[in-house]
């Protein structure tokens, strides 16, 4: 079965500096990837997604992602973060020719001033 | 429209009360999906609905039955919860049931069991 794991539950920043959120997964073959954002009290937001291709694949808000077949993650950076970051990020992954997301439990951001 | 759209936001309900939860997105997506999520918790697949056919069911208790009336329509009827039962319950769509699909949630109904 795949597994997905975000090994930070929670990452605090200060506004401006540099952000990386990692997840890595387990499965057999290279599974559909994503980043999902969720602000507090709201439905879960596409940041970015990875289905073939180049493996550095850019994203909403000023998000990116790399994906590393041989470290099986599937990390999310972001050059300088904003207060209005500060959210819960979710890496999802879905095997090919299959409908079902396995979600990981997720990173807390804390932006500081 | 590019918005899934849930009511009630809110919902408090008592054991005995029957109730239920709507959902609709004019997308033209045909996979809408049920999820469960607990604080601080990634969400929890329910149900999936494929064409308005039911394609998955993952072991939800019966007091929780879901409803695909249309394409554009999911409902989640709602009959002597528990407590524990409380929860945001998230509403999803996408073009297929695939896995180069991409999840458009709603922002969920808050639902608080007494």
């Amino acid at each position: 079965a795949q597994s997905v794991t975000q090994p930070d539950i929670h990452i605090t920043v200060s506004e401006g500096a540099s952000l990386e959120l990692r997840c890595n997964y387990s499965y057999g073959a290279t599974p559909y990837l994503f980043w999902y954002v969720q602000s507090p009290g709201q439905g879960l937001q596409l940041l970015l997604k990875y289905f073939s291709g180049d493996t550095l694949v850019q994203g909403i808000k000023g998000f990116e992602a790399e994906f590393k077949r041989s470290q099986s993650s599937f990390n999310l950076r972001k050059p300088s973060v904003h207060w209005s970051d500060a959210a819960e990020y979710f890496c999802a992954v879905v095997r090919t020719n299959a409908g079902k997301s396995t979600f990981g439990d997720g990173t807390t951001l804390t932006v500081k001033p | 429209d590019t918005e899934v759209t849930q009511t009630p936001k809110h919902l408090v309900m008592g054991m005995t009360n029957k109730k239920s939860l709507k959902c609709e997105q004019h997308m033209g997506h045909r996979a809408m999906y049920w999820y469960k999520q607990k604080a601080k918790k990634p969400p929890e697949l329910m149900f999936v609905y494929s064409y308005e056919k039911l394609s998955i069911n993952e072991s939800v208790p019966s007091r929780f039955s879901p409803e695909c009336p249309n394409s554009s329509l999911l409902n989640l009827h709602l009959h002597a919860l528990q407590p524990e039962d409380s929860a945001l319950y998230l509403c999803a769509s996408s073009t297929g049931f695939s896995g180069a699909n991409v999840l458009t949630f709603g922002a969920g109904s808050r639902l608080t069991v007494l």
